[in-house]
């Protein structure tokens, strides 16, 4: 059974660019969710996708977009950098069933850190 | 809306000796409430999962304690290693906002050799 990966691990970007940020999900997971963490802080959540729609979503202004595929991976897309958006960006993956009413666990990947610059 | 709050920021013990760690929710309408632990720069490895009708999960020197109607937890380390050397969050998932955790900023943890 693979966990969740992520990729790049690192990337360095200038104020005003935009980012892809990708993520594939643990074997059997259907969900993927995203979070932000900044130094010295607990993650925040972005969004989180189902079935190839987003189902959720946190205080993130809607230059934060995302895509799930048909196997289950995901994408976080950012435009316009700014230098706040500066992080680790985490996903994680689940398998969310309507029968767990949203309370499932997730797998985390290592994350991808973005410094803007 | 949900605020979980971890106390303290940060700890310094040396090792072997039995620890605490802190963990405050303001909504006890929860589903549960999960310890993570995260490595400089890394992602976060699950420790424990307790469900909002448990009361505690033990994993090896790891328990993990809930007590909802209060909105706290603990999480108790014994004999702690210098490998134990972390920061360790706590997240809750809450009914009105199923869809996402809401985590505490963190308590790091330096285990002295």
């Amino acid at each position: 059974e693979t966990g969740v990966t992520q990729s790049p691990t690192h990337l360095i970007k200038t104020r005003g660019q935009q980012v892809t940020l990708r993520c594939s999900s643990q074997s059997g997971h259907n969900t993927v969710s995203w979070y932000q963490q900044a130094l010295g802080q607990g993650p925040q959540f972005i969004f989180q996708y189902y079935r190839e729609e987003e189902n959720g979503r946190g205080n993130f202004p809607p230059r934060f977009s995302g895509l799930q595929f048909p196997n289950y991976s995901s994408e976080l897309n950012v435009n316009a950098l700014e230098l706040d958006d500066s992080a680790l960006y985490l996903c994680a993956s689940s398998l969310l069933d309507r029968a767990s009413s949203g309370a499932n666990v997730l797998t985390f990947g290592a994350g991808s850190r973005l410094t803007v610059l | 809306k949900q605020e979980v709050t971890q106390i303290p920021a940060a700890l310094s013990v040396p090792e072997g000796e039995n620890l605490v760690l802190n963990c405050s929710f303001t909504d006890s309408a929860i589903y549960n409430l999960q310890w993570f632990r995260q490595d400089p720069g890394k992602g976060l490895t699950s420790l424990l999962l307790i469900q909002s009708s448990q009361r505690e999960q033990t994993s090896g020197r790891l328990n993990a304690s809930l007590d909802k109607s209060s909105g706290r937890s603990t999480l108790y380390i014994a004999a702690s290693q210098p490998g134990d050397s972390a920061t360790y969050l706590c997240a809750v998932r809450t009914t009105g906002s199923a869809r996402q955790l809401t985590f505490g900023s963190g308590t790091q943890l330096t285990v002295l050799p």
